[in-house]
């Protein structure tokens, strides 16, 4: 992959609000796809992965992400987030002949009580 | 037990001194990662081991030198140290047949005075 954008720098969200966080990606080969969440002052933890198979994939939390391959897309969501969900989002792409992973630049969740 | 841990979690120095960061994995994983995340929360990948063998060396200035004593521990030494060097430095690793699956250890947030 050349690169992965994170469009949304920060997304504010009300609690129990539907959230969809964007990532796209450019690359010329087949790619593997990353979420990862780092909660504060935390590591990074996987959320989900998107490896083949079924575009849409469910994660831990909630979450879920839907692989676009003519979009180059594959954007998170949850269907209603809480407060616990406050966190930095990373979204990261491999390429499948050489595995490593480039990193979006993050997205900052914040949930407005 | 930890997965992930690395040592010391903070680190409050002057420039111009040497620090280490040590890290560990017990999940029999045969790669580890040294990243850099910076204030904007940009990861960088700095270094890369698969089985004490260096595989990824990133552009990074020498005075960074990672050791592979065996499979399960990474270390970081910094020497000469710079205020650009604060920073919060993330130890990972995976199997060597991951995708991308990584796991993160906590962090080791280093401030240069």
């Amino acid at each position: 992959a050349q690169s992965v954008t994170q469009l949304d720098s920060q997304v504010p969200v009300f609690e129990e609000a539907p959230v969809e966080l964007r990532c796209n990606y450019s690359s010329s080969v087949s790619v593997y796809l990353f979420w990862y969440v780092q909660y504060p002052n935390q590591g990074l933890q996987l959320l989900l992965k998107y490896l083949s198979g079924s575009t849409l994939v469910k994660g831990i939390n909630g979450f879920e992400a839907e692989f676009n391959k003519s979009q180059t897309s594959f954007h998170l969501r949850k269907p209603s987030v809480h407060i616990s969900d406050t966190a930095e989002y990373f979204c990261a792409v491999s390429e499948r002949s050489n595995y490593q992973l480039i990193w979006g630049a993050g997205t900052k969740l914040i949930i407005k009580p | 037990d930890t997965a992930v841990s690395q040592t010391p979690k903070y680190l409050v120095t002057q420039m111009g001194n040497d620090k280490s960061i040590k890290c560990e994995q017990n999940l029999g994983h045969d790669t580890m990662y040294w990243y850099k995340q910076d204030s904007k929360k940009f990861l960088k990948i700095m270094f890369s081991y698969n089985n004490k063998e260096l595989i990824i060396n990133e552009t990074v200035p020498n005075r960074f030198s990672p050791k592979s004593p065996d499979k399960a521990h990474l270390n970081l030494h910094i020497n000469s140290l710079e205020l650009g060097d604060s920073a919060v430095y993330f130890c990972a690793s995976s199997p060597s047949t991951s995708y991308g699956d990584l796991f993160f250890g906590e962090g080791s947030r280093l401030t240069v005075l």
